[in-house]
């Protein structure tokens, strides 16, 4: 089955800095590659995801990079708040639109300090 | 819409009594996934269900583990007996097999075994 790693498992950033968060995938037929944050005591929420078909996708301080020729996706948060506080995760899966599952990574807590 | 509505939000029970946790996914939506959250496991899928068929229980631990969707608005899961180490935090979510492919999850039922 699928296998996603993610690294690194903590980061600590400086409030306006860059974070980028990588995650790697084994199984090549994998076409759908969400990330979600996750806030102390709260659900696991979507903050972007992106198709095998494109190659960067970014919304606002946030971007997405897939690479599929070497099986690799990254989240690059710009900019960063306090509110960027959380733990993030990132997660893969074969979407044949009828219903698939999504592997998640180990997922990163990132820390933006003042 | 409400989103996936769990029940109970806490859970705390001894060892060996039957756990029931409920879920409503959203209208609409065809395929509900519970998951698990522990520290030392992450985020696990445990089984999901298309149009109320469950399609992959491979993640569910053991035969105390059991789930069901007897229709489109209604999950359970039950663990019975129940054990210490099932000590998590259950999330249900539920998405359609549309254009979209997002996941959409529910607060958490927090269970603690004693």
């Amino acid at each position: 089955g699928e296998n996603v790693e993610q690294h690194p498992s903590t980061l600590s950033v400086q409030e306006g800095d860059s974070a980028v968060i990588k995650c790697t995938y084994s199984d090549s037929a994998s076409n759908y590659f969400p990330w979600y944050k996750q806030e102390l005591g709260k659900r696991p929420q979507l903050i972007i995801d992106i198709r095998s078909n494109v190659g960067e996708k970014k919304d606002q301080r946030i971007a997405v990079t897939l690479n599929k020729t070497a099986k690799h996706f990254s989240l690059h948060i710009t900019e960063t708040q306090p509110e960027d506080s959380a733990v993030y995760f990132c997660a893969a899966s074969i979407n044949t639109g009828t219903a698939s599952k999504l592997t998640f990574g180990t997922g990163t807590r990132l820390q933006v300090t003042l | 819409d409400a989103g996936v509505i769990q029940s109970p939000r806490h859970e705390v029970t001894e060892m060996g009594q039957e756990v029931t946790l409920r879920c409503k996914p959203i209208s609409g939506h065809n395929s509900l996934f519970w998951y698990r959250q522990t520290m030392m496991r992450g985020l696990e899928l445990l089984i999901y269900f298309n149009n109320n068929v469950p399609i992959d229980d491979s993640g569910m631990p053991e035969d105390r583990f059991s789930a069901k969707m007897p229709n489109a608005s209604f999950s359970t899961l039950k663990i019975q007996p129940s054990e210490p180490r099932d000590s998590a935090v259950y999330f249900c979510a539920s998405r359609s097999t549309g254009r979209t492919y997002e996941q959409y999850f529910g607060p958490g039922t927090r269970l603690t075994v004693t």
